[in-house]
């Protein structure tokens, strides 16, 4: 059964400091991974996307994930976190007979 | 990148009426359109897959004659929400299919639905 992991449902960390999100999944087939931030109120944004190729994608606003098959992971990154990242982050896979999982979201809180 | 709005963002309106929700994809052409419900605090859940010229593929508990989907265009869905009930108010997201493949998701802002 298709399925996505965030262990986290809640992380805080420091203005400035490093950022990584887990996401683990499970899928029949090769998967195309997906990483998507929500803020309050708002739909979700494309942060980055993985089909095939580099395993380490770059996405927009500095983000970047690594596609590792042995683990099932496609945990997210960030070098240098800033205010306006908190929101919340959901990690996707699919398409599977055109249908998407998603995580249950892991929500990013930063301290000044 | 792809832009799916939603309109409206916000109704509120009185338990027994019908509300309609428009999801457009304003400059690509989507076959596929999907619809979502959030709770909150809560990940989506998946309502109906939305195929333009055919009938929704609805998820199992959701009632389809009460989440009335048409996708009668390239570009446009419509979610209604038929006798409404205060149970039914809730975050509302569309997204649309796109890319070479038609692989990803593009997301609308979403719509905040309260029935009084």
């Amino acid at each position: 059964a298709q399925s996505v992991t965030q262990p986290d449902i809640h992380i805080t960390v420091s203005e400035g400091a490093s950022l990584e999100l887990r996401c683990n999944y499970s899928y029949g087939a090769t998967p195309y991974l997906f990483w998507y931030v929500q803020s309050p109120g708002q739909g979700l944004q494309l942060l980055l996307k993985y089909f095939s190729g580099d395993t380490l994608v770059q996405g927009i606003k500095g983000f970047e994930a690594e596609f590792k098959r042995s683990q099932s992971s496609f945990n997210l990154r960030k070098p240098s976190v800033h205010w306006s990242d908190a929101a919340e982050y959901f990690c996707a896979v699919g398409p599977f007979f055109n249908k998407f999982y998603f995580g249950s979201g892991t929500k990013l809180n930063v301290k000044p | 990148g792809a832009v799916v709005s939603q309109h409206p963002s916000r109704v509120i309106c009185k338990s027994g009426t019908s509300v309609k929700i428009e999801c457009r994809s304003l400059d690509f052409q989507a076959t596929t359109m999907f619809w979502y419900r959030q709770f909150p605090k809560k990940s989506l859940m998946l309502m109906a897959t939305s195929n333009e010229g055919s009938k929704a593929t609805y998820e199992q508990g959701v009632e389809k004659d009460k989440f009335l989907i048409n996708h009668a265009s390239l570009t446009l869905s419509t979610l209604t929400v038929t006798s409404a009930h205060p149970e039914d108010s809730s975050f509302y997201i569309c997204s649309a299919l796109a890319g070479a493949g038609a692989d990803t998701q593009y997301f609308g802002p979403g719509t905040r639905l309260t029935v009084l």
